[in-house]
Order: structure tokens, then sequence, then C-alpha cells
């Protein structure tokens, strides 16, 4: 079964450091998002990216972040300068949107570790 | 943000019984509603779904009801088997909405005890 792949499983960064999480969104979707979960809370939607633009972002995607689709198969994640607050599970998801009430397919996550 | 809600965080039941789980929500602009499950170090894998235009949807031993005037969804498993022992989150969408993304609630852990 095609599945959401992503890059790097833990990430290791220094404060103030770019990191960029890669992922790999099921082959014949159309919608791609980042999610994130810090240790504790609730999944939280950062940004959905459709026709090789942003569809919506939420109120933690700031300036800091941003995300790119540079090929026809890797879909990124950018932050500029990482923070403490940064540190969470990233979650990549892909959706097919040939019909409505598609349902979104997760990757297994970048754990991103700020140090 | 409190749009989706689980009010359980953690369910025992003995394997073979029923589990089941409960999720309000309180935006009336969600017309999609799904169940992900969730094992440690995995990301949420999608279990079935419901669209607001039905109250029932049925997946072998899964069950999603739905209920509009209550705001209130909830997911059968029958017969609960170990291997169903997981983090359920309880999600919902806009469909009409630009991006559809997905308000999660806080998740439910199962634990099927054999």
């Amino acid at each position: 079964e095609p599945e959401v792949t992503q890059t790097p499983s833990h990430q290791v960064t220094q404060m103030g450091q770019e990191v960029i999480l890669r992922c790999v969104p099921i082959s014949n979707h159309l919608y791609f998002y980042w999610y994130r979960q810090i240790l504790g809370q609730k999944v939280e939607f950062l940004v959905s990216f459709y026709n090789n633009e942003i569809s919506e972002k939420s109120e933690i995607f700031d300036d800091q972040f941003s995300v790119e689709r540079p090929d026809g198969s890797n879909f990124t994640l950018k932050i500029r300068s990482t923070k403490l607050e940064d540190s969470a599970m990233y979650f990549c998801a892909s959706r097919d949107r040939t019909s409505v009430n598609q349902p979104q397919h997760f990757g297994d996550g970048t754990r991103l570790s700020i140090l | 943000d409190q749009q989706v809600k689980q009010n359980s965080p953690s369910l025992s039941v003995q394997e073979g019984r029923i589990s089941i789980l409960n999720c309000d929500y309180t935006n009336s602009m969600f017309d999609y509603f799904l169940w992900y499950k969730k094992y440690p170090a995995e990301g949420p894998t999608f279990l079935i779904s419901i669209s607001s235009i039905k109250d029932k949807n049925e997946d072998g031993r899964f069950t999603v009801f739905l209920n509009k005037s209550a705001k209130h969804l909830s997911l059968h498993i029958v017969p609960s088997q170990p291997g169903d022992s997981a983090v359920y989150f309880c999600a919902a969408s806009d469909e009409g909405a630009a991006g559809n993304k997905l308000t999660f609630g806080g998740g439910t852990r199962v634990l099927v005890k054999p």
C-alpha cells in the first residue's frame, strides 16, 4: 500500500540553526500538509499546500517557516532559525482530492529536538 | 483550541468486548469526521470516516456514529482485540474550506486486555 515517507526520523539541532524536514507524499495525491505534536499536546495543523502554493496556514506558521515542493516528489518544511519551543514531532500528510471526503494519510513523523 | 474534544483520556476493555470511544465538536462548519489510530513512534493511521450527510458508517469491526444535533460522534470496535491497543484520535474538517485542514481531539488511549 502506498505510504507517506518522512526523513529524517530524528533531527537534533542547535537553537538558531536552520532545519529542513523532508516528506515524500503518496504519488498521485494533490494536497499536502504539515502538522506538529508537541509532547503531551494535541496534533495541530501548520500548513496546507496545493498547486504549488499555500492554501491555508495556522498562526504557528510564521515567517520562520516555509514549505516547498522542489520537484515532483518531495515536499519540505523549513524552519529558518529554530527555537526551543519548535521541539516536537512533525507529521507530513497527503490527500487525494479527485473526489470529496478523502482522508489524509500521514507519515511516521520527524522528531525535532532543539538544544 | 477546543473545537474537537475527546473527554476520556484512556479506556481499558477486555478482549472480545466492545470499545466505545467518544468525541464532541463545537464547530458547525465541520462536515467530515475521521478516526485515526496511532502506535508509539508511528504516524496516525486512518481508520474510518463519516460525512455529515450520514449518521453511521461501518467497516468490518469498526463503526462510526454521528449525531449532528448533539455535535457528537463515537467509534465502536467490536470485538476488541489486543492489537487494537493504541491511541485513537478523532479529527474533523470543513470540506468547503480552502485547505481542508484537520482539527484533532486530544486522543484516547485504549488498552485491550487479553
